[in-house]
C-alpha cells in the first residue's frame, strides 16, 4: 500500500512552454502533498507544499506563478512549470503525506518526473 | 530556521565492517528526525524515524538532543546497503521535511 505514481516519468519540452507534471496517491488520500526539486548530486529542496482544497503553500524564493499546483482531489496533484526555461530543468518528486502502519503520519514518495527544457 | 547536516558525502566501507552515517540539525523546538534511503533507481523510501525507536534492516539511529544528532547505525555492513541516505527534519507530524545533503554509502564485498 502507500504509493504514489507521477506522470510522465520524463518530459522534454521547448523553453517558453509550459509542462504539467502529475502526481496520484494510488490506494490512499492525501489532504497533504509536497513538491521538491533536486539537482543533479544535491539534496531534496522542498518547493511548496499542496493542501487539497486551498492554495499551495510555497516556500521563500519560489515563484508561485512560475510553478503553478493544483489539488483538485484527494489523490491528484499538479505541479504545472509556466514559460519553462533551461534552468527549470531539474528532478521533481512528489510525496503524499499519509497515516502508516504505526498509526503515524510520514511522505510517501514518487518516483519523480526528470524534466528537460531545450 | 531548521537545518540537517550530514558531513560525509561519500562514505565507502567493506562488507562486515561497522557503519555509521553522521546527521546534525539545528532547530529551536522539538523535532521529528527520520532516515530515507534511495537505492539505485529506485525511489526514497523512509527507513526508520526517531519516534518509532525500532531497528529496520539492521539500522537503529538514536536521537541525542544534547548534541542534536540523529546518526545512523549498522554494526555489520551489507553489500545491499550500498544506497544513498538522507536524513531529514521536520517540525511535527511529518510536515515539510528539511533534507540534509545526503551520503552515498558504498559497501565494498
Amino acid at each position: 500500500g502507500a504509493v504514489v505514481s507521477q506522470h510522465p516519468s520524463w518530459v522534454i519540452c521547448k523553453s517558453g512552454t509550459s509542462v504539467k507534471i502529475e502526481c496520484r496517491s494510488l490506494d490512499f488520500q492525501a489532504t497533504t502533498m509536497f513538491w521538491y526539486r533536486q539537482f543533479p548530486k544535491q539534496s531534496l529542496m522542498l518547493m511548496a507544499t499542496s493542501n487539497e482544497g486551498s492554495k499551495a503553500t510555497y516556500e521563500q524564493g519560489v515563484e508561485k506563478d512560475k510553478f503553478l499546483i493544483n489539488h483538485a482531489s484527494l489523490t491528484l496533484s499538479t505541479l504545472t512549470v509556466t514559460s519553462a526555461h533551461p534552468e527549470d530543468s531539474s528532478f521533481y518528486i512528489c510525496s503524499a503525506r499519509a497515516e502508516g502502519l504505526a498509526g503515524v503520519y510520514e511522505q510517501y514518495f514518487g518516483p519523480g518526473t526528470r524534466l528537460t527544457v531545450t | 530556521a531548521q537545518r540537517v547536516t550530514q558531513p560525509e558525502k561519500l562514505l565507502s566501507v567493506f562488507k562486515g565492517a561497522p557503519v555509521e552515517l553522521k546527521c546534525n540539525y539545528s532547530y529551536s523546538g522539538s523535532p521529528e528526525l527520520f532516515w530515507y534511503v534511495q537505492y539505485s533507481r529506485q525511489r526514497l523510501q523512509l527507513l526508520l524515524r526517531h519516534i518509532s525507536r525500532e531497528s529496520i534492516k539492521g539500522f537503529t539511529a538514536d536521537l541525542n538532543k544534547g548534541e542534536t544528532s540523529f546518526h545512523l547505525k549498522k554494526p555489520f555492513a551489507q553489500e545491499e546497503d550500498s544506497a544513498m541516505y538522507y536524513c531529514a527534519l521536520s517540525t511535527w507530524g511529518a510536515q515539510k521535511l528539511v533534507f540534509g545533503q545526503g551520503t552515498r554509502l558504498t559497501i565494498n564485498p
